[in-house]
C-alpha cells in the first residue's frame, strides 16, 4: 500500500515570491510521482508527472518538482508566483507494477495555496 | 468530446434518497475510474473500468454505492438510501495509459440533507 504525505495543510505567499510545497510518501514498491492542481468548483489538472530518468522534472506554470528516492520526497517549486496560481495542489503516487493496481493513484491531503498582492 | 463531461454538477438529496451520478469519458479512453473527495481531503479511489468490465471496486464504502459502464463508454454511479457521510464530490476520470494519463472531470458535488 501507498501513503502520501502534504506536511502543509496551508502556504500563504506574496505575489512574485518562490514557492515550495512539500510531498512525502511511502511505498514498499516503487511509484510514479504526481503533482495535480485543483481551481475552485473544478476537477484536478495534471502539473507534472515523474515516471523515470532525470529527477528534475518541469510542468506546465512555470512549475517543477524533484524526486528525491532517499528521502521519498517529490517537493513543487516555483521560482515566482502569480495570483492566479492561488489554488489547491495534490500530491499523488501510483504503484509501478505489472499486473497489480497501477492504474490508482493515492493521494495526499492537499496543500492550499493563497497568493496575496 | 474533449473533455470529461458529469452531471449534475451538483446534487442535493434528502437521507434516504437514491441518487444517480453520470460520466460521459473522453472517446477512446478504455479506463475510467470514480474517485470521492471529501471536504479538505484529497480523492480516495472507489472503483476502476476497463471498457465495460469492473476490475476493481474495492474502494466502494459500503453495498449501497454501485457503479456500471454497460457499453463501455458512460458510467453511472449509484448511491442508494444515501447518508450524510456520501456528502462528498465525486469525480470521474479516464485514461488510456493507466495512471500515467488520467483527465479529470469537474465532479459532482453531492450534498445529503
Amino acid at each position: 500500500a501507498q501513503s502520501v504525505t502534504q506536511l502543509d495543510s496551508q502556504v500563504p505567499v506574496f505575489e512574485e515570491a518562490p514557492v515550495e510545497l512539500r510531498c512525502n510518501y511511502s511505498s514498499s514498491v516503487s511509484v510514479y510521482l504526481f503533482w495535480y492542481v485543483q481551481y475552485p468548483n473544478q476537477g484536478l489538472q495534471l502539473l507534472l508527472k515523474y515516471l523515470s530518468g532525470s529527477t528534475l522534472v518541469k510542468g506546465i506554470n512555470g512549475f517543477e518538482a524533484e524526486f528525491n528516492k532517499s528521502q521519498t520526497s517529490f517537493h513543487l517549486r516555483k521560482p515566482s508566483v502569480h495570483i492566479s496560481d492561488t489554488a489547491e495542489y495534490f500530491c499523488a503516487v501510483s504503484p509501478i507494477n505489472s499486473g497489480g493496481s497501477n492504474y490508482k493513484l493515492t493521494f495526499g491531503k492537499g496543500t492550499l495555496l493563497t497568493v496575496n498582492p | 468530446g474533449a473533455g470529461v463531461s458529469q452531471s449534475p454538477r451538483y446534487k442535493v438529496a434528502k437521507r434516504g434518497q437514491d441518487v444517480a451520478l453520470r460520466c460521459d469519458p473522453i472517446s477512446g479512453h478504455v479506463s475510467l475510474f470514480w474517485y470521492q473527495q471529501a471536504l479538505g481531503q484529497g480523492p480516495e479511489f472507489l472503483t476502476y473500468f476497463q471498457n465495460e468490465a469492473q476490475l476493481d471496486k474495492s474502494g466502494l464504502p459500503s453495498d449501497r454505492f454501485f457503479a456500471e459502464r454497460p457499453e463501455g463508454s458512460v458510467s453511472t454511479l449509484k448511491i442508494q438510501r444515501t447518508q450524510q457521510e456520501d456528502s462528498a464530490v465525486y469525480l470521474c476520470a479516464s485514461s488510456f495509459l493507466g495512471a500515467n494519463g488520467y483527465t479529470f472531470g469537474s465532479g459532482t458535488r453531492l450534498t445529503v440533507v
